[in-house]
């Protein structure tokens, strides 16, 4: 069974910072999909980033990007500017391109941006 | 376009009851799937409905069920309510079994007393 692992119950960074999520997963599939998901106190899930595994090139979206080490089986994500915007919980989920009912998540990182 | 909405927003259900929650997914999409989160954790997969079908399951027993109708909304109703029932309830739709993304709902908080 695949396993996604966060490790930073809580991050903070100064705005206009750089800050790094950490996320690792297990998995003996070769094609899968990673994904980071922000989930702001309004509850909703918004995505932020998407890697599709086949993919060498790290996904990036404006001041987001991963740094995707496939071997390793690491999906770290770099919020760069950060702004008070950012603050929220960022989950990280993998999908099997197998089974593709599901979203497997993580337990989460809590961001917290100081001005 | 109109995004995924679920109702009621919040509930309060004695344990043993039974409870009903809704989901109309967004437009255009025929897949929804449902994810309890308990406090402090990531989400967990209950089911996922494509076409009116249930079409994968996770962990969860038989006293959850659900139901996705031709509109492609979405019920989940769970039985016997139990104290650990107390969550927020998820739903995310898709199209075509969300090959292309999730759109996901503000949840339903349940509490179980």
């Amino acid at each position: 069974a695949q396993t996604v692992t966060q490790s930073q119950p809580e991050m903070s960074v100064q705005e206009a910072e750089t800050v790094t999520l950490s996320c690792t997963y297990d998995t003996s599939e070769s094609d899968y999909y990673l994904f980071w998901y922000k989930q702001p106190p309004s509850r909703q899930m918004i995505l932020v980033i998407r890697q599709e595994a086949y993919k060498q090139q790290n996904a990036t979206e404006n001041r987001f990007s991963v740094n995707f080490q496939k071997a390793a089986k690491s999906f770290s994500l770099k919020i760069s500017d950060s702004q008070l915007g950012d603050a929220a919980m960022y989950f990280c989920a993998y999908r099997s391109n197998y089974n593709t009912d599901k979203l497997i998540f993580g337990t989460g990182t809590r961001l917290q941006v100081f001005p | 376009e109109t995004g995924v909405t679920q109702s009621p927003t919040h509930l309060i259900k004695t344990r043993g009851q039974q409870v009903t929650l809704r989901c109309s997914s967004q437009s255009g999409h025929n897949t929804v799937s449902w994810y309890q989160q308990a406090l402090g954790q990531g989400p967990q997969f209950i089911f996922q409905y494509y076409r009116e079908e249930e079409n994968g399951r996770g962990n969860f027993p038989p006293r959850f069920s659900g139901l996705q109708f031709p509109n492609y909304s979405s019920e989940l109703n769970v039985n016997a309510l139990e104290l650990d029932d107390s969550a927020l309830y998820l739903c995310a739709s898709s199209l075509e079994e969300g090959l292309n993304g999730y759109t996901f709902g503000s949840g339903t908080r349940l509490t179980v007393v």
